[in-house]
């Protein structure tokens, strides 16, 4: 079944930059979204197409997309960004796969 | 603002059914482009696609669970539904239901984001 891999943990200092990858073979034909999850909250979209950013979603999040990785980058890291991270996209038969999920400590 | 409310038992015996109902307001299930998803999460694990309905009542399930997913929508009322059988401790999770908008580009396809998720309901299989 197709994967999408991230790494289980990134560490970061306020004020810092924060770069998630999510690699899978599919993301060169497929666009990937991000999501942003506190804990016991529901997930929220941060990217999507790759590297739109949904209207109310602070600048600074941005996404990127090179060959199979796709990049969450968070600049200016604030303690509120200290949450868990989802990749998401498509596979070729059209069936939603998550990635394995990264969680942010800010330090 | 779209609001999305999961209901439902929770708790379920093993080896039977699970059904959870979405209700949505603010917005239509009838109305395109959106679909109308179903997501799971185990405690303390990632996020699990289980299928979603588009207003035509196409529907598409994660082959992993296809076999025991029914996924309706009721345009009535405003709701759709889950219904996953012969359930067991594995199947214990965070319902989430979600609206799915799905774009298109010419040049690359498909696109999907979930704008918009309801609170989550927790379900456990227990005897």
């Amino acid at each position: 079944s197709y994967e999408l891999t991230q790494p289980p943990s990134v560490s970061v200092s306020p004020g810092q930059t924060a770069r998630i990858t999510c690699s899978g073979d599919g993301l060169q034909k497929q666009f990937a979204s991000w999501y942003q999850q506190k804990p016991g909250q529901a997930p929220v979209v941060l990217i999507y197409k790759d590297t739109e950013r949904p209207s109310g979603i602070p600048e600074r999040f941005s996404g990127s997309s090179s060959g199979t990785t796709v990049t969450l980058t968070v600049s200016g890291v604030q303690a509120e960004d200290e949450a868990d991270y989802y990749c998401q996209s498509t596979d070729s038969t059209g069936t939603y796969v998550f990635g394995t999920g990264t969680k942010v400590t800010v330090l | 603002q779209v609001q999305l409310q999961e209901s439902g038992p929770g708790l379920v015996r093993p080896s039977q059914a699970l059904s959870l109902t979405c209700t949505v307001s603010g917005g239509s299930i009838n109305s395109g482009p959106y679909y109308w998803s179903w997501i799971r999460q185990p405690a303390g694990k990632g996020l699990e696609w289980i299928g979603h309905m588009y207003t035509s009542g196409t529907t598409n399930y994660n082959p992993s669970l296809k076999s025991r997913v029914t996924i309706l929508g009721d345009t009535s009322k405003q709701q759709f539904s889950l219904k996953l059988t012969s359930v067991t401790a594995a199947d214990t999770a965070v319902y989430y239901c979600a609206r799915d908008q799905v774009g298109y580009d010419p040049v690359t396809g498909y696109y999907n984001r979930f704008d918009y998720w309801g609170h989550g309901t927790l379900v456990t299989v227990s005897s």
